[in-house]
């Protein structure tokens, strides 16, 4: 079965700062792959995807993400990071168009001033 | 607003008692998740619907039991409630194929005292 790894439950950065959230994920073909990201008391949004082509993405509220394949890995990335980046961020992975989606243990992003 | 509706947004029920939660999809989409969140088990998968069928099964407790309407809407029936049962529980629909990724609700927070 496919499985995702959050390996940091909460990172802190200054805002300006650049940010990087990593994923690994465990799956012997290429996954379809997201991040969510969920505020406080909402339900998750997402902020992109991939499944395949171009292995950078592009996705909403300037975040980007990149697949490495040899790493196992989606990075969610964004070069400044605002206040309002505040919450906590989630990577999935599916194995197929008809399946569920697996979601790893999310990171809670603080942002200081 | 999502397009996906879930209610009741909080319940407060007491241990032994039965709860039926309630979901809306996005208008066009084929397919509902369910799923549970709490503090020590993450985002766990429930249970899917597509078109009113089952179509996949995840940690579902056997006291839980869902459903999806002719009209697409889906019930999540929680019964003999215990305290650890307390959770978010988010709602999630698609048009059928993960590579679209999912729209969640805003889920509904269950309290069991």
């Amino acid at each position: 079965a496919q499985s995702v790894t959050q390996p940091d439950i909460h990172i802190t950065v200054s805002e300006g700062a650049s940010l990087e959230l990593r994923c690994n994920y465990s799956y012997g073909a290429t996954p379809y792959l997201f991040w969510y990201v969920q505020s406080p008391g909402q339900g998750l949004q997402l902020l992109l995807k991939y499944f395949s082509g171009d292995t950078l993405v592009q996705g909403i509220k300037g975040f980007e993400a990149e697949f490495k394949r040899s790493q196992s890995s989606f990075n969610l990335r964004k070069p400044s990071v605002h206040w309002s980046d505040a919450a906590e961020y989630f990577c999935a992975v599916g194995v197929s168009p008809a399946s569920k989606l697996t979601f790893g243990t999310g990171t809670r992003l603080q942002v200081t001033l | 607003d999502s397009g996906v509706t879930q209610t009741p947004k909080h319940l407060i029920t007491a241990t032994g008692q039965r709860v039926t939660l309630r979901c809306s999809p996005r208008s066009g989409d084929l397919s509902v998740y369910w799923y549970q969140q709490s503090l020590d088990q993450g985002l766990q998968f429930l249970i899917q619907y597509y078109n009113g069928e089952e179509r996949a099964k995840g940690n579902i407790l056997e006291r839980f039991s869902a459903q999806q309407f002719p009209d697409l809407h889906s019930e999540l029936n929680l019964s003999s409630l215990e305290l650890g049962d307390s959770a978010l529980y988010f709602c999630a629909s698609s048009v059928g194929q993960v590579g679209y990724g999912y729209t969640f609700g805003s889920g509904t927070r269950l309290t069991v005292v």
